[in-house]
């Protein structure tokens, strides 16, 4: 089955360092490969997505690229903000007709950036 | 125009009670999907509906059940609650077919 796997949190950067979290994943075909954020207190919003190989999704500032290779979706940043503090989930779901919306998340990774 | 809406926003029930939890999609959207989200972890899907149809279920038990209606709303029906099942819940609505979904804040349930 899929799965996803992101680097364990908590990252604690200070502001205007480089970001960098890493997502693999497990598929079978091609999925589509999501950076989900939630802040606290609130549901996820979506951040950015790639649905083929080397495509860039991009967003606010943030990157990643889909790596087919790797099977990673690693997601960066060059400049991160106090207002970035947030839960990042990757995630994945499949190509197939009726398959919309069935995500499978990785557990996130906790991002706290101090002055 | 209004996102997904969830309802109630907190909840405290006891073991053994049922719960009913409420969503309504994004405008134009005909699908809606729960996913259950413990602490500390990433959400897990538990069942989408389309067309008033549950059209594909995660690894959950019969006593998570729900409903989607005409106006494409739906409902997420817990039974015999238990401990583990506090958690909060998401609900997710998109367009049949594609791959975006936007998320609700999401309903905390706690058993005690």
């Amino acid at each position: 089955g899929n799965s996803v796997t992101q680097m364990e949190g908590p990252v604690t950067l200070s502001e205007e360092a480089f970001l960098t979290i890493n997502c693999t994943y497990t598929a079978t075909g091609y999925p589509s490969l999501f950076w989900y954020v939630q802040y606290p207190g609130e549901g996820l919003q979506l951040l950015l997505k790639a649905t083929k190989a080397d495509d860039k999704g991009s967003n606010k500032g943030f990157e990643a690229t889909y790596r087919k290779e790797t099977t990673s979706f690693h997601l960066e940043k060059g400049s991160v903000q106090v207002s970035d503090s947030a839960v990042y989930f990757c995630a994945l779901t499949g190509r197939n007709t009726g398959t919309a919306s069935k995500l499978t998340f990785g557990t996130g990774t906790r991002l706290q950036v101090t002055l | 125009d209004a996102g997904v809406t969830q309802s109630p926003t907190h909840l405290i029930k006891t073991r053994g009670q049922q719960v009913t939890l409420r969503c309504s999609p994004k405008s134009g959207h005909d699908t809606v999907s729960w996913y259950q989200q413990a602490l500390g972890q990433g959400p897990q899907f538990i069942f989408q509906y389309y067309e008033e149809e549950e059209r594909q279920r995660g690894n959950f038990p019969d006593r998570f059940s729900g409903h989607q209606f005409p106006n494409y709303s739906s409902e997420l029906n817990v039974n015999a609650l238990l401990l583990g099942d506090s958690a909060l819940y998401l609900c997710a609505s998109s367009f049949w077919g594609a791959d975006v979904a936007f998320f609700g804040q999401g309903t905390r349930l706690t058993v005690v």
